[in-house]
């Protein structure tokens, strides 16, 4: 059954420092999405991206994040200047089309010292 | 603000028995609703869907709608020990992109 990855499974930076998180959809879906979740909270929506652009985004999302998609298969997360709250797992997903089941990434486990 | 609520638990039921999990929405606008399944430290994983009010099945889950009350509500029957997991409430925002969670209710099954 077809699955989305991401990549790295940890990644562990110092504050300041830019990270670049990836993600390889579901290959003939169109719709991607970025979520977060610290560390006992709940899962909160970043972005989500379609045909090149961002559909719709959170006010989590600010200038420091941005959304790429590279090439055919993947999907990025960057972070510019990582601060400390940004610690959080990190997942990905994608859909097919709009208001469909979004299907999530393992995760990436962001840890901002 | 749009809200999904949920309590937080834990609910703890004995193996065999039917756990009832709840969850209520601010928008009334919103149309779809989904129950995510999250084990500590891994990513949601879908449990069911369901878009129009009353209940829908799937083996030994009951998804359970009301728009006019905004509540939603899933069953597990038969729980087992390995439905154990914090179970997550979401609903589409209007403009059918976002996902907006609600906290999850963590669920112990004890064997």
């Amino acid at each position: 059954e077809p699955e989305v990855t991401q990549t790295p499974s940890h990644q562990v930076t110092q504050m300041g420092q830019e990270v670049i998180l990836r993600c390889v959809p579901i290959s003939n879906h169109l719709y991607f999405y970025w979520y977060r979740q610290i560390l006992g909270q709940k899962v909160e929506f970043l972005v989500s991206f379609y045909n090149n652009e961002i559909s719709e985004k959170s006010e989590i999302f600010d200038d420091q994040f941005s959304v790429e998609r590279p090439d055919g298969s993947n999907f990025t997360l960057k972070i510019r200047s990582t601060k400390l709250e940004d610690s959080a797992m990190y997942f990905c997903a994608s859909t097919a089309g709009p208001m469909e089941t979004q299907y999530f990434g393992p995760g990436t486990r962001l840890l901002v010292l | 603000q749009k809200e999904v609520e949920q309590n937080s638990g834990p609910l703890s039921v004995p193996e065999g028995a039917i756990a009832s999990l709840n969850c209520t929405y601010s928008d009334r606008g919103s149309q779809s609703f989904f129950w995510y399944r999250q084990y500590s430290g891994k990513s949601p994983e879908l449990i069911m869907f369901i878009y129009s009010n009353g209940d829908k099945e799937d083996g030994r889950f009951t998804a359970q709608l009301n728009k006019a009350s905004q509540y939603v509500s899933l069953l597990i029957r038969d729980s087992q020990p390995s439905d154990s997991a914090t179970y997550l409430c979401a609903s589409h925002s209007n403009s059918g992109y976002a996902l907006n969670f609600g906290k999850g209710t963590s669920l112990l099954v004890t064997p």
